[in-house]
């Protein structure tokens, strides 16, 4: 079974600086590796996705992850945040098209 | 992209009460579907898959008999929640994944992709 891991619940940052968010996973086979962000009472949007190909994968909101398949990585960045980025981000993992497994979240919260 | 409606947004109920929560995949259709619950500050737990014209599969430790899952037909999914208790109280999400025949024909939904509803808050009192 699949897993994943997100070690930061909460990351503060300042307004136009620049952020990570970390996701590690676990699984024995390839997986499709995907972002999601929720804002306040809302359900869940996808950001980005990686599937195959290129391992740099970006949004259309300046946000972009990297897959590294040696560490097992897919971490979220964006060199400038805005105050609308404020809200909660998912990683997520699947085998194929079987069930996505959720990891707990990270809270970005973007000061002025 | 692909949209999932929820319905309602918010419901407050009295224990004891039933309360059903509709989630519609509004432009293709879902064989599966899946209802996941939200506790404050942690991840999504999923509930079940609901498959339509079948039963439910529901996952370790959720109750059947409490969250009754009917998907009724390849836009439809429905999730009573019987005899509501305040630890009931959470947020429900559901989410959809278009069928396999429609998966190569719209941009965005070949590769499994799941298309979360808007979450239902479910407050008990």
């Amino acid at each position: 079974a699949q897993s994943v891991t997100q070690l930061d619940s909460q990351v503060p940052v300042f307004e136009e600086a620049p952020v990570e968010l970390r996701c590690n996973y676990s699984s024995s086979v390839s997986v499709y590796l995907f972002w999601y962000v929720q804002y306040p009472n809302q359900g869940l949007q996808l950001l980005l996705k990686y599937l195959s190909g290129s391992t740099l994968v970006e949004s259309i909101n300046g946000f972009e992850a990297e897959f590294n398949k040696s560490q097992t990585s897919f971490h979220l960045r964006k060199p400038s945040v805005h105050i609308s980025d404020t809200a909660e981000y998912f990683c997520a993992v699947s085998v194929g098209y079987q069930k996505v497994t959720f990891g707990t979240g990270t809270k970005l919260q973007v000061i002025p | 992209g692909a949209v999932v409606s929820q319905h309602p947004s918010r419901v407050i109920c009295k224990s004891g009460t039933s309360v059903k929560i509709e989630c519609r995949s509004l432009d293709f259709q879902a064989t599966t579907m899946f209802w996941y619950r939200q506790f404050p500050k942690k991840s999504l737990m999923l509930m079940a898959t609901s498959n339509e014209g079948s039963k439910a599969t529901y996952e370790q430790g959720v109750e059947k008999d409490k969250f009754l899952i009917n998907h009724a037909s390849l836009t439809l999914s429905t999730l009573t929640v019987t005899s509501a208790h305040p630890e009931d109280s959470s947020f429900y999400i559901c989410s959809a994944r278009p069928t396999l025949r429609q998966r190569s024909s719209r941009a965005g939904t070949n590769t499994g992709e799941l298309f979360f509803g808007e979450g239902s808050r479910l407050t008990v009192l």
